[in-house]
């Protein structure tokens, strides 16, 4: 089955540490994208992708950075810079164009050790 | 830029009555307007959507009416059940080609037995 993974599930992370959530895609969609969510709150835009070498920043990019080497793939790196990264984080994907959907993953909680 | 107000916060409702959740937006330009339930733990899933040129849409138990003059659509669940306890979120679409999503802040709907 099409779909989109992330992973992990859960993930702890040390102040002053780096970790890296990882996204990929088997849906073929040239669109990606990363959001947080924090309890009882909508959802905010981190980075999103258009297509393969290329992204731009959302809403509340500080103290994120992502790559986008393959089409499938769309990893975010937590940095130590974020100074408040305990949340809930959404990987999402889409057809170029209008009236496509996104499509969600299940979400990778990080929390602070 | 976009902006999506999405009323009530909150809803519970016995089973079997219907639910109705409404979000208001900004630009008058926006043409696709989608619904997602959230599950707890679990990434948005698209439950239904509907392009500009249409007033209602309907897959069964749940129809999604749009007003354009007045800015606002809204999310109808008939006969509600246990299963439809969840989180509604809605979306516009914003940036060139409509390819990001600017959601509202959500809607936990409690669907009492």
């Amino acid at each position: 089955d099409g779909g989109i993974t992330q992973s992990p599930k859960y993930l702890f992370r040390k102040e002053g540490q780096n970790v890296t959530l990882s996204c990929e895609q088997n849906l073929n969609h040239d669109a990606m994208y990363w959001y947080r969510q924090d309890p009882g709150q909508g959802l905010r835009l981190i980075y999103y992708s258009q297509i393969v070498n290329d992204f731009q920043k959302g809403d509340i990019a500080e103290g994120y950075s992502v790559s986008r080497e393959k089409k499938e793939s769309f990893p975010l790196t937590v940095t130590s810079a974020q100074k408040n990264p305990t949340a809930f984080y959404l990987c999402a994907s889409k057809r170029t164009g209008e009236y496509q959907p996104q499509h969600f993953g299940d979400g990778t909680r990080l929390s602070i050790l | 830029g976009e902006n999506v107000e999405q009323h009530p916060s909150t809803l519970s409702v016995q089973e079997g009555d219907s639910a109705v959740i409404k979000c208001t937006y900004s630009d008058s330009a926006s043409n696709y307007f989608p619904w997602y339930k959230q599950e707890l733990g679990k990434g948005p899933q698209l439950i239904i959507d509907i392009r500009s040129n249409v007033g209602e849409k309907k897959d069964q138990r749940i129809a999604v009416t749009l007003n354009k003059t007045a800015k606002h659509f809204s999310l109808h669940i008939t006969e509600t059940q246990p299963e439809d306890s969840a989180v509604y979120f809605c979306a516009v679409p914003w940036g060139g080609g409509a390819n990001n999503l600017f959601f509202g802040t959500g809607t936990r709907l409690t669907v009492i037995p």
